[in-house]
């Protein structure tokens, strides 16, 4: 089933915070993110594995609770350049590496 | 430079005639994967392989057919496309169980 994502959209300010949330029915081993720009394709940002650790990415960071089933995306003192759609990508301990992939959540960033 | 390639980027043709999409990695995946992205309902696989000679079908399978003779490649075939096939899609390769996807940089198909 697919993972929930919220919110749909949101529109910042440069400079300003964002939390992006990524919700499963299923148990999770892992969650993946992603950023895509229009008509480009997805880019990597980061895997989250079964243990509740957080990443880092330059000012992007993630973090995964597993007794939620969910995953949130923190992106700080959001850059111009942080601008696109971030989906995640969930795999459950059954799925056989496959990811279940949310809608997506689109981020416009005004100067 | 570690990389997915694939071919056309775009494409226009007619329904019923017969097309390939070409994917091709250089970075020694075990695991591909094609999906097809269309506005408001996100990426939804296709088909996708473990290994050399190992395909499944993703979510949306019908109309649509793959091979993996060699590591490196993983074509999409299109036997009779139809118009509801256009939309943009992408091939994916990943190390299994060792990180995130890379993505192709995604043929957009227009079928008429």
């Amino acid at each position: 089933q697919q993972p929930v994502q919220s919110p749909q959209a949101v529109i910042l300010r440069e400079g300003e915070d964002a939390v992006i949330n990524c919700s499963s029915s299923k148990a999770l081993y892992s969650v993946h993110w992603y950023r895509q720009k229009h008509g480009e394709a997805p880019v990597f940002l980061m895997i989250l594995l079964k243990g509740g650790e957080q990443k880092g990415h330059d000012k992007i960071s993630a973090s995964f609770n597993e007794k939620k089933q969910q995953s949130s995306l923190y992106l700080t003192a959001s850059q111009l350049s942080y601008s696109g759609t971030y989906f995640c990508g969930t795999e459950t301990s059954d799925s056989n590496y496959q990811l279940i992939w949310g809608a997506g959540t689109k981020l416009i960033i005004k100067p | 430079e570690a990389q997915v390639t694939q071919n056309p980027r775009y494409l226009i043709t007619v329904t019923g005639k017969k097309l390939t999409v070409t994917c091709s990695q250089n970075m020694n995946h075990e695991y591909m994967s094609w999906y097809r992205q269309d506005p408001g309902l996100g990426l939804r696989q296709i088909y996708y392989s473990m290994n050399v000679e190992v395909t499944d079908k993703g979510d949306v399978p019908e109309g649509y057919k793959v091979s993996r003779k060699e590591k490196r490649n993983f074509p999409l075939i299109l036997e009779s496309p139809s118009p509801n096939q256009t939309s943009l899609y992408f091939c994916a390769s990943t190390r299994l169980g060792a990180g995130g996807y890379t993505f192709g940089s995604g043929t957009r198909l227009t079928v008429v």
